[in-house]
């Protein structure tokens, strides 16, 4: 297993400028999730999806939108990138058999926004 | 709702000393307690988890943390620091059904020689 990949490592975007992050998991995990990292911040939630088909926001879930159109795949895109979204972006998935499951997170995508 | 607060924003200890790192979480429901470790331009890794049951957890790396519910409080634990376990270190809470899992700042550990 792969286990959770993230695309790109790093990325530089302009004002403006959109882009999607991309996110993969191959343990047939039903629940997956956003969170961005800032520095004494913690990791606070984006968004997240219970399974293919539905998703909901978390605790700053604006300029982001996700879709999860497969049970694999949850990309996390920015419409109109601001200097606020620079940040660390970590995406996670868990079994949805309760909440005592374990999440399992990627190594994080580094967004810097000039 | 949940919320996860850790005392302390950075922790400083010496090589073979111990290490404390405190989490207090308030919860509407029974939690399940979680310690997230993340070494420099890493990932998360889980050191440990409370569900049920037992509420002296031992996790990986040899920290172990109790779960004390009348304090509300899920400390983290390991009797002598090594140079290896300096990193961030997350503590966060999760309800009942899918709830989303809920972070606190993190403490930073150094451990110095």
């Amino acid at each position: 297993n792969a286990g959770v990949t993230q695309t790109p490592k790093f990325q530089v975007l302009k004002t403006g400028q959109s882009m999607t992050l991309q996110c993969a998991q191959d343990m047939n995990h039903e629940y997956m999730s956003w969170y961005r990292q800032d520095p004494g911040m913690g990791l606070r939630l984006i968004h997240y999806s219970v399974g293919a088909g539905i998703t909901d926001q978390g605790e700053v879930p604006n300029g982001y939108n996700v879709s999860r159109s497969t049970t694999e795949d949850f990309p996390l895109r920015l419409l109109s990138a601001a200097p606020s979204q620079t940040s660390v972006y970590f995406c996670a998935s868990s079994y949805v058999r309760g909440p005592q499951e374990t999440q399992y997170f990627g190594p994080g995508t580094r967004l810097l926004v000039l | 709702a949940q919320s996860v607060t850790q005392l302390g924003s950075h922790v400083s200890v010496s090589e073979g000393a111990l290490v404390l790192l405190r989490c207090n979480y308030s919860s509407s429901v029974p939690p399940y307690l979680f310690w997230y470790v993340q070494y420099p331009n890493q990932g998360l890794q889980l050191l440990l988890k409370y569900t049920t049951g037992a509420t002296l957890v031992k996790g990986i790396n040899g920290f172990e943390a109790e779960f004390k519910k009348s304090e509300t409080s899920f400390h983290l634990t390991k009797p002598s620091a090594h140079m290896s376990d300096a990193a961030e270190y997350f503590c966060a809470v999760r309800g009942g059904g899918n709830t989303p899992l809920v972070f606190g700042k993190g403490t930073r550990l150094s451990v110095i020689a």
